[in-house]
């Protein structure tokens, strides 16, 4: 089946820095990416979706300079959060689509501090 | 929709027992729905899913219904065992591939 690999599983960083999450499509390739942001005992929220080779689409709401993300081949997309705060600390999920339906990494767990 | 501040909604079920956990999606034009298993501190799995122009659909142990008239979807778990434990989660496809998620059900099985 398709597998996607994330990491970190867990970051923890201090305010005011920038964190790059990693999502790769390892035994598929993928075109479309989507990122997700789940808080705690809520549902996952649709961030963006994330093109190979070309910009990101943004959810309304989602602010494309704090969350920067880049598809630059077809088996790694990247999120990065700049210069985070506290309120950005979250559960952040990358999916992809393939022949097996859509496929959820692990997650990534950030806490900034 | 985003249930921000609000906790989950959660059924207790005996094991053993048959569970139900029901969803209503928010958009008459999604074509595809997919319910997603989903423990604690990892990413949504992939249980089952069912594509608009149909209205059952079966797999092991779990059937998914889609009612389109009322937008209503549900999970039916036969036998519900102890690692059915979890938060399910039922998801609509919307537009060009994005998939997003309803509120979420936390189920809880009595030993």
């Amino acid at each position: 089946g398709a597998v996607v690999s994330q990491h970190p599983s867990r970051v923890i960083c201090k305010s005011g820095t920038s964190v790059k999450i990693e999502c790769r499509s390892l035994d598929f390739q993928a075109t479309t990416m989507f990122w997700y942001r789940q808080f705690p005992k809520q549902s996952l929220m649709l961030m963006a979706t994330s093109n190979e080779g070309s910009k990101a689409t943004y959810e309304q709401g989602v602010e494309k300079d704090k969350f920067l993300i880049n598809h630059a081949s077809l088996t790694l997309s990247t999120l990065t959060v700049t210069s985070a705060h506290p309120e950005d600390s979250s559960f952040y999920i990358c999916s992809a689509n393939n022949n097996y339906g859509y496929t959820f990494g692990s997650g990534t767990r950030l806490t900034v501090v | 929709g985003e249930s921000v501040g609000l906790h989950l909604p959660t059924l207790s079920v005996q094991e053993g027992d048959n569970s139900i956990i029901n969803c209503a999606y928010s958009n008459s034009a999604s074509d595809y729905f997919i319910w997603y298993k989903q423990e604690s501190g990892k990413g949504p799995q992939f249980i089952i899913d069912i594509r608009s122009n149909m209205d059952k659909r079966q797999g092991q142990r779990v059937t998914v219904l889609l009612n389109k008239t009322v937008k209503h979807l549900s999970l039916q778990i036969a036998a519900t065992q102890p690692g059915d434990s979890a938060v399910y989660f039922c998801a609509e496809r919307t537009s060009y591939q994005k998939v997003t998620f309803g509120i979420g059900t936390k189920l809880q099985v009595i030993p």
